[in-house]
């Protein structure tokens, strides 16, 4: 089992709700990143952390969205206040390094009703 | 003008077709470049990485265009197990490594 491992694969909160989604990248990747895609839509960055630098916030949408990454490994994506147009797959991926080829996880299903 | 552009298809071809994607790109600085494979429902998965000189894996060749800012997926002898949607992906570099994915172009072969 050494791949990029989410969860949960599936999360339905209630509008207003604060999720958290989480993200176990593969051991050793030092880059780490979660997109989002929408129903037939394409996939929207959000956020990208490389060591222990800075993470790249441009893709997060609004300051309803944050994520940090503990120790360099795991990382959290918290969604507060959730509204319905947050409804999309929150994919997370990991790279050995920031300009190799990224590995994905299978994704958390978000429903906001 | 999007980073990344692809054509959206689907592109319908029978098995055993060659089918060409392209896919153009915004920023020329831009380094590194991938072709992602997206199944209904599943994660993308890596389907190779794309080289400067140009690349070959089994029925799969990936070719780049830097002058033109383009790259391209070439598949041969098409199997209905190609049925997917293809996504471009571009590395911008430009002090950060953030993938920019393509909205991806449907492939889908008939029997």
């Amino acid at each position: 089992g050494a791949g990029v491992s989410q969860s949960p694969s599936n999360k339905v909160t209630e509008k207003g709700k604060d999720v958290e989604l989480r993200c176990d990248p593969i051991s050793g990747h030092t880059a780490l990143y979660w997109y989002r895609q929408s129903l037939g839509q394409g996939l929207e960055f959000l956020i990208y952390f490389q060591g222990n630098s800075a993470p790249d916030k441009s893709g997060l949408p609004s300051d309803r969205f944050s994520a940090e990454r503990t120790g360099g490994s795991v990382s959290t994506l918290t969604i507060q206040r959730t509204q319905q147009e947050d409804s999309a797959v929150y994919l997370c991926a990991s790279s050995l390094f920031g300009d190799t080829e990224a590995f994905f996880g299978q994704g958390t299903r978000l429903t906001v009703v | 003008r999007k980073e990344v552009e692809q054509d959206p298809g689907p592109f319908n071809v029978p098995e055993g077709a060659t089918v060409a994607f392209n896919c153009t790109y915004s920023n020329s600085a831009s380094q590194s470049f991938f072709w992602y494979r997206q199944d209904c429902r599943k994660e993308p998965k890596l389907l190779m990485s794309v080289y400067s000189s140009g690349n070959e894996d089994g029925r799969f060749t990936a070719q780049l265009n830097r002058a033109s800012q383009y790259i391209s997926l070439l598949i041969r002898d098409s199997k209905l197990s190609d049925s997917a949607t293809y996504l471009c992906v571009v590395n911008p570099s430009s002090g950060t490594y953030k993938y920019i994915f393509g909205t991806g172009t449907r492939l889908k072969v008939l029997a």
